[in-house]
């Protein structure tokens, strides 16, 4: 199993450009999510996903989009790309049910926007 | 809004010793809390959790304490060692939407 992988790695983003960030999993997890790191800070959840077709915001969801078509799949979208989105990206997955909420994260895209 | 907090951003500990992280929380509808580790240019693993019907969990070298009165949680790990040098996030759940901590970066000294 590769968990959950994510691409890029890196990126540099001029402002104003669009990006997708892409992330994937192959452990048949029903949820993932979403989150981005500024420096010093805890994650932020952004958006999540409990399934394929089904996807609701986070704390911190203006300035991005997502789509789920596939359980493996949930790409996080950047439109008009502001330096404040200046951060590192973690996508996780989940298998939760009843009360077993342990996450998995994918190593992050760090971007930047200059 | 910080509704999860870890107020220690690092600390240092003599290998063999133990370890105590804290964390505290003002939202009172959270029902599960986790503990998260992270090494540098990798994303979080998941360490140990407890819900909030529970006091205390334990899983080997570390156990998690819950004060709900408090809103308060802590990780203790015993004995320490080098190998457990890492950022660690306390994560609180209401509903789907989880809420993380700003970490706390553990030095064990060997």
């Amino acid at each position: 199993n590769a968990g959950v992988t994510q691409t890029p790695k890196f990126r540099i983003l001029k402002i104003g450009q669009s990006m997708t960030l892409q992330c994937a999993q192959d452990m048949n997890h029903n949820y993932m999510y979403w989150y981005r790191q500024d420096p010093g800070m805890g994650l932020k959840l952004i958006y999540y996903s409990v399934g394929a077709g089904i996807t609701d915001k986070g704390e911190v969801p203006n300035g991005y989009n997502v789509s789920r078509s596939t359980t493996e799949d949930f790409p996080l979208r950047l439109e008009l790309a502001a330096p404040s989105q200046t951060s590192v990206y973690f996508c996780a997955s989940s298998y939760t049910s009843g009360t077993y909420y342990e996450q998995y994260f994918g190593p992050g895209t760090r971007l930047t926007v200059t | 809004d910080q509704q999860v907090k870890q107020n220690s951003p690092s600390l240092s500990v003599q290998e063999g010793r133990i370890s105590i992280l804290n964390c505290d929380y003002t939202n009172s509808m959270f029902d599960y809390f986790l503990w998260y580790k992270k090494y540098p240019a990798e994303g979080p693993t998941f360490l140990i959790s407890i819900s909030s019907i529970k006091d205390k969990n334990e899983d080997g070298r570390f156990t998690v304490f819950l004060n709900k009165s408090a809103k308060h949680l802590s990780l203790h790990i015993v004995p320490s060692q080098p190998g457990d040098s890492a950022v660690y996030f306390c994560a609180a759940i209401d509903g789907n939407q989880f809420y993380f901590g700003t970490g706390t970066s553990l030095t064990v000294i060997p």
